[in-house]
């Protein structure tokens, strides 16, 4: 079984500002961990995925996160947030050997201020 | 190419009433998700197919959900006899194949079903 954890269902950051949003997961197995975004009125797009490989993942829009076993963590930045950077992020993870279901955090809406 | 398309994008209907929701998923794309996501929530996995089969239902709310799909083409997520808490936006998504690779899934842009 499998459970992600997204803190904060809200995050505001000024433009050009850290942006930091937090993924913790619960896996019985070796997990895959993913990172979509959701614009408004668009489709899941993904940013980023972990699939054992490098544990600092680098993904599209200046976008990485880094796969901390110890603290069962996969956490979300970008150094300098852009006003287009404003949407909905999910975490998601899966069992490993399997890309079957995709268990998904509850999101973290950005706000990026002016 | 064209990516994950889903038909309608808003439903309404009325309590009791059958509604179906069609996916095209993206060409030469074996395996196929339906998710559904109601407001403030994450992503609740419903099924999968591997080409036309669905080995694990169990992600169906209840028996009133049934899906099936035409070959590695068109899905259709039917829902009986509709209930409010039916509400949400079910999504839609599609992979190049089931591999142990975490193959990308795709995802539409959803259909969002009001139940009335």
């Amino acid at each position: 079984a499998q459970s992600v954890t997204q803190l904060g269902s809200h995050v505001s950051v000024s433009e050009g500002a850290l942006v930091l949003l937090r993924c913790n997961y619960s896996s019985s197995v070796p997990p895959y961990l993913f990172w979509y975004v959701q614009y408004p009125n668009q489709g899941l797009q993904l940013l980023l995925k972990y699939t054992s490989a490098a544990t600092l993942v680098k993904g599209i829009n200046g976008f990485e996160a880094e796969f901390k076993k110890s603290e069962t963590s996969f956490h979300l930045t970008k150094p300098s947030a852009h006003m287009s950077d404003a949407a909905e992020y999910f975490c998601a993870v899966s069992p490993s050997g399997s890309a079957r279901q995709l268990t998904f955090g509850s999101g973290t809406q950005l706000t990026v201020l002016p | 190419g064209a990516g994950v398309s889903q038909s309608p994008s808003n439903k309404v209907t009325e309590k009791g009433k059958d509604v179906e929701l069609r996916c095209d998923p993206i060409s030469g794309h074996t395996a196929l998700y339906w998710y559904r996501q109601r407001l403030g929530q994450g992503l609740e996995f419903l099924i999968y197919f591997q080409g036309n089969s669905a080995p694990d239902k169990s992600g169906l709310p209840s028996d009133r959900f049934s899906a099936e799909r035409t070959g590695e083409s068109v899905s259709t997520l039917t829902i009986q006899r509709t209930q409010q808490e039916d509400s949400a936006v079910y999504l839609c998504a599609s992979s190049l194949k089931l591999s142990l690779n975490a193959d990308t899934q795709y995802f539409g842009p959803g259909t969002r079903l009001t139940v009335l």
